[in-house]
């Protein structure tokens, strides 16, 4: 069981708006920016959001935010290549490492 | 652009000592960053292993918890690269093995650039 909480699966049509959560403690996502990582199909994964802000390169249809200790990615008019399996991590003051969610899939319809 | 290529030796026997290294080009291992290793077991998520900087001593060096008893990361600013050594590997080691520069300032760093990943495969 992973120390990050992610939905095991999402799904939406071509242009939907979907919402991904990451939920964690006030040691983790509650302190510390939390980095969105999308990884398709046997590829290496690629950052797609840090924090709220989006790496060089990464379409505007993603965006990211924070409540208390849940963190979100929402992908904005899906696209089919949105589809893969999307991990979300940040830092644990607690254990003073690094956590990963257990990653959701998303699937395009 | 920071390009890291990572390589091993494929397949490991159970009991023995695994030994990756990660090339970097496009930066130096020792300027101002973290670097990590993290792994993916087959079908399953991300895992992390550990984060080493080349100031240790203001930037120590980091392990899991489940790991830092086989775990020993290095440095080589002369080659240019990091190594991950694991220690008597199980079948439970098996994994696809990646490469990663941490970018960000202190208490906002996130994993920014990946390598292309090695796996490995534990068997007799």
């Amino acid at each position: 069981q992973s120390a990050l909480t992610q939905e095991a699966s999402v799904s939406g049509t071509v242009g939907q708006k979907v919402t991904l959560s990451c939920t964690g403690n006030n040691n983790n996502i509650g302190r510390y920016i939390v980095g969105w990582y999308q990884q398709i199909s046997h590829d290496p994964p690629k950052t797609v959001m840090f924090g709220n802000s989006l790496p060089s390169g990464i379409t505007d249809r993603f965006s990211g935010s924070r409540s208390g200790a849940t963190a979100y990615l929402t992908i904005s008019g899906l696209q089919p290549e949105d589809e893969g399996y999307y991990y979300c991590s940040t830092w644990d003051s607690s254990v003073s490492g690094w956590l990963f969610g257990g990653g959701t899939k998303v699937t395009v319809l | 652009q920071v390009q890291l290529v990572e390589s091993g030796p494929g397949l490991v026997k159970p009991s023995e000592t695994l030994a990756l290294t990660c090339v970097v080009s496009g930066h130096s291992v020792s300027d101002d960053y973290y670097w990590a290793w993290i792994r993916q077991p087959p079908g399953k998520g991300l895992e992390w292993i550990g984060s080493i900087h080349y100031n240790e001593n203001r930037y120590p060096t980091l392990r899991d918890s489940s790991l830092k008893s086989r775990v020993i990361l290095l440095l080589d600013k002369s080659k240019n690269q990091l190594s991950l050594i694991l220690t008597s590997v199980t079948a439970a080691d098996t994994a696809v093995y990646y490469c990663v520069r941490l970018n960000g300032p202190s208490g906002s760093r996130y994993f920014g650039h990946w390598g292309q990943g090695t796996l490995v495969i534990v068997s007799s």
